[in-house]
């Protein structure tokens, strides 16, 4: 199976900060990645597919990054709505495998 | 737009069986593949399984022996089953449609909002 490892495992924000969010796959999975944004109580929100293809309805200040191995999620300024737990996945191969989340917190 | 609605028994017992089904409206369930996800209580996201729309599947190594996914398209759903469970299978469930590409599927692009299913005696 291939591994999805993200960084960091939380990070305190504030409105308006730009923050960078970080998965690395176990091996070279081209541009199979996709984003999720995860709120208690929930279901996930699909946010990004293709390592950097944003999903339709999805704000501009998400935006993504990287192939290969190592691939990014970046908020350009964080808003309200946007606290919450971020997942990668990978799509490359069954079965299909998640990071372990990154929790943004408000600072 | 296409909505999914899962359903199935809140509580399991031990050693029995886990039924889930997920309703899908607004569209053809046999236009799509289709997948089960999980997240046990304070854990990350763990993919299930899939259903494509020619009928194969495919399960998650971990839960292989024990999961089965079927589709039923005279009623336009898709079901989850999973045998002798344990406390371990206690999380919540969802069904979500998978988004297909030009060179493969991209991910999950429509979600159900989930059923929590617990297992005790």
């Amino acid at each position: 199976d291939i591994q999805m490892t993200q960084s960091p495992s939380s990070v305190s924000a504030s409105v308006g900060d730009r923050v960078t969010i970080t998965c690395r796959a176990s091996q070279g999975i081209s541009s199979w990645v996709a984003w999720y944004q995860k709120k208690p109580g929930m279901a996930p929100k699909f946010l990004i597919y293709a390592a950097s293809n944003l999903q339709s309805g999805v704000p501009s200040r998400f935006s993504g990054g990287g192939s290969g191995t190592d691939f990014t999620l970046t908020i350009s300024s964080l808003q309200a709505e946007d606290f919450a737990t971020y997942y990668c996945q990978q799509a490359n191969s069954f079965p299909w495998t998640f990071g372990q989340g990154t929790k943004v917190e408000i600072k | 737009q296409v909505q999914l609605q899962e359903s199935g028994p809140g509580l399991v017992k031990p050693s029995e069986t886990l039924s889930l089904t997920c309703a899908v409206s607004g569209g053809s369930i046999s236009s799509y593949s289709w997948s089960w996800i999980r997240q046990p209580p304070e854990k990350g996201l763990e993919w299930i399984g899939y259903i494509s729309n020619s009928g194969s599947t495919n399960y998650s190594p971990s839960l292989k022996s024990r999961t089965t996914i079927s589709v039923d398209t005279s009623r336009n759903q898709f079901s989850l089953r999973v045998t002798s469970v344990t406390a371990a299978d206690t999380a919540v469930y969802y069904c979500a449609r998978m988004l297909l590409g030009r060179q493969g599927y991209y991910g999950l692009d429509v979600w159900g909002q989930g059923t929590t299913v617990t297992v005790s005696s």
